[in-house]
């Protein structure tokens, strides 16, 4: 059963850096076939895919974040992490660290933290 | 991106109905489309992956359907701890895309 808690600040100030990690336990970050994920979901609203990091260090980002983010991962501590850069009120969200499978050619997320909110905010 | 269009957005049901929600894909994705369950406060949770496949320990009230552009999740029997948003997502290519979500509310 694999597990996974985010944590990091819950506030931050409008152009400064959102820094989350998410510590896995029953899995490792260093092994496959898992690739470990991020999600927001702004207040109110749907999910949005962040990107995800590969045990081989490989990352995919949403191009629509891509300039502003990195994921990371720390294979001695069992975490991977996310930083986004110059923040503003519209990266305010629920964001959440997944575990992510490719099966058959098919992705899909079966495990997730239970969610941090961060606020962006002067 | 592919966009993903679920409908409909909110609909109300009673405890013993059958629901099906709709999702539908922007251009074809094949069977490469997953569902997940929200509650309140909560992190989603995988209903259904590749379409049809349901996810260990998931009901089997729940199943899934579709190829190509156009998607269904079923619930027969609804059940009070069934009343959730619901969300689909392509994996047929990156980024990964979800639908805007459905919210199953008790009439």
């Amino acid at each position: 059963q694999v597990q996974l808690q985010e944590s990091g600040p819950g506030l931050v100030k409008p152009s400064e850096t959102l820094s989350l990690t998410c510590t896995v336990s029953g899995g490792s970050v260093s092994r496959g076939p898992s690739h470990w994920t991020w999600i927001r979901q702004p207040p109110g609203k749907g999910l949005e895919y962040i990107g995800y990091i590969y045990y081989s260090g490989s990352t995919n980002y949403n191009p629509s974040l891509k300039s502003r983010v990195t994921i990371s991962a720390d294979t001695s501590k069992n975490q991977f992490s996310l930083k986004l850069r110059s923040v503003t009120a519209a990266d305010t969200a629920v964001y959440f660290c997944a575990r992510g499978r490719y099966d058959s050619g098919t992705y899909y997320a079966d495990y997730w933290g239970q969610g941090t909110l961060v606020t962006v905010s002067s | 991106d592919i966009q993903m269009t679920q409908s409909p957005s909110s609909l109300s049901a009673s405890v013993g109905d059958r629901v099906t929600i709709t999702c539908r894909a922007s251009q074809s994705i094949s069977r490469y489309l997953n569902w997940y369950q929200q509650k309140a406060g909560k992190a989603p949770n995988l209903l259904i992956y590749e379409a049809s496949s349901l996810q260990s320990g998931v009901p089997s009230r729940f199943s899934g359907s579709g190829s190509g552009t156009d998607f269904t999740l079923t619930i027969t029997t609804l059940q009070p701890e069934d009343f959730a948003t619901y969300y689909c997502q392509q994996s047929f290519s990156t980024p990964l895309t979800f639908g805007q979500g459905t919210r199953l509310e008790i009439k």
